[in-house]
């Protein structure tokens, strides 16, 4: 039973363009999502997150946005960087999971020069 | 350290022997998490501690896998009689805690195991 489910497993830009990565979920009890940045042999770092309660957070070049009644979040990078390039993983919380967090299973992102 | 430290990096051992992960996470930080990727795949969770209450072991695929954290801090995960199909990355998380509080969990660089 995938509940996080990021149906691009590729993506490719040009520098300086958007990226628009997608993330669905099933679970309507998930209240907290979030983005990480992972790159080979490294651990996902933590890029951007957003609570249920919000539809939009932005941190410089990424935004996040949640779509609640399509059970949808996407993140933009805009403008996209070569440095950008790595696997993006969505995730999601359940608060009475006890703050585990369900994965979905990546989008390589890779942007050109 | 700065950051969530994993040991070893990488690990290899054959098939039936037993392997211990270790996992030293953030200074302060009182939630720690076991996540592994198999090849391809997402994080699946394995297992979430919180302070001194019972842990979460939900996510342990068999009882062959167990974890322990002493003191609060450090935490250990073992696997018994390893399988093929226990090749994979081990990934530990932590966060300052507090179940519920918007908090991103931050992860140490994993330890990629492969069973022969």
């Amino acid at each position: 039973d995938q509940q996080v489910k990021q149906n691009s497993p590729s993506l490719s830009v040009q520098e300086g363009r958007i990226s628009i990565l997608n993330c669905d979920y099933t679970n309507s009890m998930f209240d907290y999502f979030l983005w990480y940045k992972k790159y080979p042999a490294e651990g996902p770092t933590f890029l951007i997150s957003i609570s249920s309660i919000k539809d939009k957070n932005e941190d410089g070049r990424f935004t996040v946005f949640l779509n609640k009644s399509a059970k949808h979040l996407s993140l933009h990078i805009v403008p996209s960087q070569p440095g950008d390039s790595a696997v993006y993983f969505c995730a999601a919380r359940r608060k009475t999971s006890g703050s585990r967090l369900t994965f979905g299973e990546g989008t390589q992102l890779t942007v050109n020069p | 350290g700065a950051g969530v430290s994993q040991s070893p990096s990488n690990k290899v051992t054959e098939k039936g022997k037993d392997v211990e992960l270790r996992c030293d996470p953030i200074s302060g930080h009182t939630a720690l998490y076991w996540y592994r990727q198999s090849l391809g795949q997402g994080l699946e969770f394995l297992i979430y501690f919180q302070g001194n209450s019972a842990p979460d072991k939900s996510g342990l695929p068999s009882d062959r896998f167990s974890a322990e954290r002493t003191g609060g801090s450090v935490s250990t995960l073992t696997i018994q009689r390893t399988q093929q199909e226990d090749s994979a990355v081990y990934l530990c998380a932590s966060t300052r805690g507090g179940q519920g509080l918007n908090q991103p969990q931050h992860f140490g660089d994993g330890t990629r195991l492969s069973i022969l």
